[in-house]
């Protein structure tokens, strides 16, 4: 079973405008991170928002920010005022076992791709 | 504050030979991930490593494939008799100690492109 979804393969929106990008995911485990990185076209993986299953307020990070919707088992990225600079490869992930002890390995959703038009 | 470092960004190797990966974790982190992304995919782990040891390497194909992260110097992926199914993005990712306050955060180098001819 896929334990992080994307479903939205690409993705288009207007310089300036929000975009919300889509993640759901399935865990049994109580505790667990949710992670967003942006891979542009140059290929490295820049991390950019993290949510513990734990965390009573959605996170949040400059122009980023998390829709943390736990009973849904969905983690959105929502992305304000988009820059043309924002034009990249979005991947969802999440680690179970969130704990400040655990180190556990990431898994990633297929990513959207993000394309922002002037 | 140095990020994750890896060499070489670009590895060209012919079929059957070795391929060695490296990676310098951030400054006082001693947790190393190795992640394989093939193309047009996500990011799939592959092991797991702490100084001298392996912690966790469920993701690594059974055979050819051996990474190591010694007590002194950069941690090792090493492809032995490389196939042209191991063309791929690798990489390699690093997390801090306990108790640090971003402790659940893995950090990403920024990859090494393996292509075998």
């Amino acid at each position: 079973a896929q334990k992080i979804t994307q479903t939205q393969p690409g993705m288009f929106v207007q310089e300036k405008e929000a975009v919300t990008l889509d993640c759901t995911y399935d865990t049994s485990d109580q505790s667990y991170g949710l992670f967003w990185y942006k891979q542009p076209s140059s290929g490295e993986m820049i991390f950019l928002i993290y949510q513990g299953s734990y965390d009573e307020q959605n996170a949040t990070e400059g122009r980023y920010s998390l829709n943390f919707q736990k009973a849904r088992k969905s983690a959105n990225l929502v992305i304000s005022a988009s820059q043309l600079g924002d034009s990249a490869m979005y991947f969802c992930a999440m680690r179970e076992g969130a704990g400040g002890t655990s180190y556990g390995k990431l898994t990633f959703g297929q990513g959207t791709i993000l394309t922002v038009h002037p | 504050n140095a990020g994750v470092m890896q060499n070489p960004r670009h590895l060209v190797r012919r079929r059957g030979q070795e391929a060695r990966l490296r990676c310098s974790p951030m400054k006082g982190h001693s947790h190393v991930y190795w992640y394989r992304q093939l193309p047009e995919e996500g990011l799939k782990f592959m092991v797991y490593l702490q100084k001298e040891n392996i912690i966790d390497e469920s993701g690594m194909p059974k055979e050819r494939f051996s990474a190591e992260f010694p007590k002194e110097g950069p941690s090792i992926l090493r492809i032995q008799q490389v196939v042209r199914g191991d063309s791929a993005a690798y990489f390699c990712a690093s997390s801090p100690m306990a108790g640090h306050q971003f402790a659940d955060t893995q950090y990403f180098g920024p990859g090494t492109r393996l292509t075998v001819l």
